[in-house]
């Protein structure tokens, strides 16, 4: 089975635009969480989403929306950009059993804002 | 939410095991600890959980104290795929997370050849 893919993997923007950043989870998960990364530091909770709801949010900006589909995948939008959302953004998808859950995520998407 | 301390740094020379510690003095008595890394370049990866006992999988070993305030990762022979960020993930408030990790530094981990 293919593990959590996000796409693209890499991209370059300028201040002011926006930006879509697309991730499928692991076939049969149905949860998806978002977390940003800056150079340097741990990843940063954005959001969650199980079937097509948010159920969680971190501490970020309103610029930051995200939504998932019926098939389980989900696209997080950062509008307005400035320098300082460039970062690896992950996503992650959820699998909750015995002990808690655990979270299996994606290799990234390396955002750069110019 | 529970808080988590690590060495920001440690190193292991290749074979040798190697114990990355975690305190984590404000867990409840119901929350599991997760531990996850990240390899150089890639997203993080899940490693191990446990609640009160001692726990073994292919990757490690969770040793837990008996009072559940701190916790040491076990890697019983460093490889050199084993350098990485090792983060030792507190549990959310309620034991709850919908879907959310806390990430804080996490321990360098390098290993020697």
């Amino acid at each position: 089975d293919a593990g959590v893919t996000q796409s693209p993997t890499h991209l370059i923007k300028t201040r002011g635009q926006q930006v879509t950043l697309r991730c499928s989870p692991i076939s049969g998960h149905k949860s998806v969480s978002w977390y940003q990364q800056v150079l340097g530091q741990g990843p940063q909770f954005i959001f969650q989403y199980y079937e097509k709801e948010e159920r969680g949010r971190g501490n970020f900006p309103d610029r930051f929306s995200a939504r998932q589909f019926p098939n389980y995948s989900s696209e997080l939008n950062v509008n307005a950009l400035l320098l300082g959302d460039s970062a690896l953004y992950l996503c992650a998808s959820r699998f909750r059993g015995v002990g808690g859950e655990t979270q299996y995520f994606g290799p990234g998407t390396r955002l750069l804002v110019l | 939410d529970a808080k988590t301390t690590q060495p920001n740094s440690m190193e292991s020379n290749e074979e040798e095991p190697v114990h990355l510690p975690c305190n984590h003095s404000t867990i409840s008595g119901t929350d599991y600890i997760h531990w996850y890394r990240q390899l150089p370049s890639q997203g993080p990866e899940y490693v191990i959980h446990g609640l009160t006992s001692n726990v073994n999988n292919r990757m490690a070993s969770l040793a837990i104290a008996e009072d559940r305030k701190s916790s040491t990762l076990i890697l019983h022979r460093a490889t050199l795929r084993d350098a990485a960020v090792y983060y030792c993930i507190p549990p959310n408030a309620g034991g709850t997370s919908y879907g959310k990790l806390t990430f804080g530094q996490g321990t360098i981990l390098t290993v020697h050849p």
